[in-house]
């Protein structure tokens, strides 16, 4: 039990639509990153944000977007979805900003599109 | 530019057995180094990582990783191993100055039978 929580578990969308993921990080974590984990595959970092500001990210086009609230939680926004964006979401906490912190990765949202 | 290889994609292995997961990295810079573990339906929890000191690194559940700088690996190991070690086992890099984001492996599937 890490403490993260995630919602929804799953989702079905189709292709073209949006769809917000949403994040609950441990009391006291002030980062947040978010990965995309195809299925057989390793997360692939999307983005981190520290304090609520976008601090990296990886190779995502812009209609991947994200939010972090001063509350500890945050959102993965998805715009125009597309076949390949099926995939399991996770989302990871972290004391600080630093890749040497330990993150803290929540069960995930899958997310199919259609 | 920094990769991940697990070299081993499925590892069977019988309850009692030793164990070894290869890892090997590539960066141009000093690299924090990481070991996740993934059960089905959970999102991943860290079982070791190494930062600096002693190129021996200890972990939860009885694993440990050995860092070889000249190689450019952290291969995980574990003495014995039980029916409760199947899991998917992620490693995963940092770097030490700036690009902040971390790179995961592909996944080595670890299968412990009776």
């Amino acid at each position: 039990e890490t403490g993260v929580t995630q919602s929804p578990t799953h989702l079905i969308k189709t292709r073209g639509q949006q769809v917000t993921l949403r994040c609950s990080s441990q009391s006291g974590h002030n980062t947040v990153s978010w990965y995309q984990q195809a299925l057989g595959q390793g997360p692939q970092f999307i983005f981190q944000y520290y304090r609520e500001e976008e601090n990296g990210r990886g190779n995502f086009p812009p209609r991947f977007s994200g939010l972090q609230f001063p509350n500890y939680s945050s959102e993965l926004n998805v715009n125009a979805l597309e076949l390949d964006d099926s995939a399991l979401y996770l989302c990871a906490s972290s004391l600080n900003r630093g890749w040497k912190e330990t993150q803290y990765f929540g069960p995930g949202t899958r997310l199919l599109v259609l | 530019a920094q990769s991940v290889t697990q070299l081993d994609s499925q590892v069977p292995v019988f309850e009692e057995a030793p164990v070894e997961l290869r890892c090997n990295y590539s960066s141009s810079v000093s690299v924090y180094l990481f070991w996740y573990v993934q059960y089905p339906n959970q999102g991943l929890q860290l079982l070791l990582k190494y930062l600096s000191g002693s190129t021996l690194v200890k972990g939860i559940n009885g694993f440990e990783a050995e860092f070889n700088k000249s190689q450019t690996s952290f291969h995980l190991r574990k003495p014995s191993v039980h029916i409760s070690d199947t899991a998917e086992y992620f490693c995963a890099v940092s770097e030490r100055a700036g690009g902040f984001k971390t790179i995961f492996g592909a996944g080595t599937r670890l299968f412990v039978k009776a």
